[in-house]
């Protein structure tokens, strides 16, 4: 079993421009969800999806973000246009029904 | 609604000392319970859970957890701590019998004192 896969590993990026989030979930797994960590605010549940449709997207902060899952093995995360703020490391993160969640090594993001 | 408290944001031990990370929840309905770990660089994995089973759950690494529903807790210790326990832990909450959204604690970070 590979894991959750993410890419890229780290991103910097200079303000204004588009950033894409990408997320390979386990095989079998029917819920994906992306989170984002800082110091300040902690983990928090941007968006899940559950059969590759979004149940609960009342996280995500702004409307310069998007998530999509357009099958069952891949999903992405968009931030256009991205800010300074908005620099955290973002963790996918996949699952089943009432059980734990499988999480990706996450991804750096760095907006300059 | 669940909620997490996760009391100390950071706890320091001495290597081969007592570990004890403390969590209160709150939930309308019975909760499954879960004890993340996070190292540097890397994302949440799985330390152990709790699912209406026995109250005292035992994870990987040699770490444990009892539930106590009187008391709303689900406390993590370790008896004897290691240098490669330093991470952060997290306490997490999901709704038992079908819930699906996770509501994570703020983390503690764990120091471990040689």
């Amino acid at each position: 079993d590979a894991g959750v896969i993410q890419s890229p590993r780290h991103e910097v990026t200079e303000m204004g421009q588009e950033v894409t989030l990408r997320c390979k979930p386990i095989s079998g797994h029917d819920y994906l969800f992306w989170y984002r960590q800082t110091m300040m605010r902690g983990l928090e549940l941007l968006i899940y999806f559950n059969n590759n449709v979004p149940i609960d997207d009342s996280g995500m902060p702004e409307d310069r973000f998007s998530a999509k899952m357009p099958n069952a093995s891949f999903s992405t995360l968009k931030i256009q246009p991205s800010e300074p703020r908005d620099s955290a490391v973002y963790f996918c993160a996949s699952g089943e029904l009432s059980q734990p969640q499988h999480f990706g090594d996450g991804t750096r993001l760095s907006i300059l | 609604a669940q909620s997490v408290t996760q009391l100390g944001s950071h706890v320091s031990v001495s290597e081969g000392a007592l570990v004890l990370l403390r969590c209160n929840y709150s939930s309308s309905v019975p909760p499954y319970l879960f004890w993340y770990v996070q190292y540097p660089n890397q994302g949440l994995q799985l330390l152990l859970k709790y699912t209406s089973a026995a109250t005292l759950v035992k994870g990987i690494n040699g770490f444990e957890a009892e539930f106590k529903k009187s008391e709303t807790s689900f406390h993590l210790t370790k008896p004897s701590a290691h240098m490669s326990d330093a991470a952060e832990y997290f306490c997490a909450v999901s709704e038992g019998n079908g819930g699906f959204k996770t509501i994570f604690g703020a983390g503690t970070r764990l120091f471990v004192k040689a």
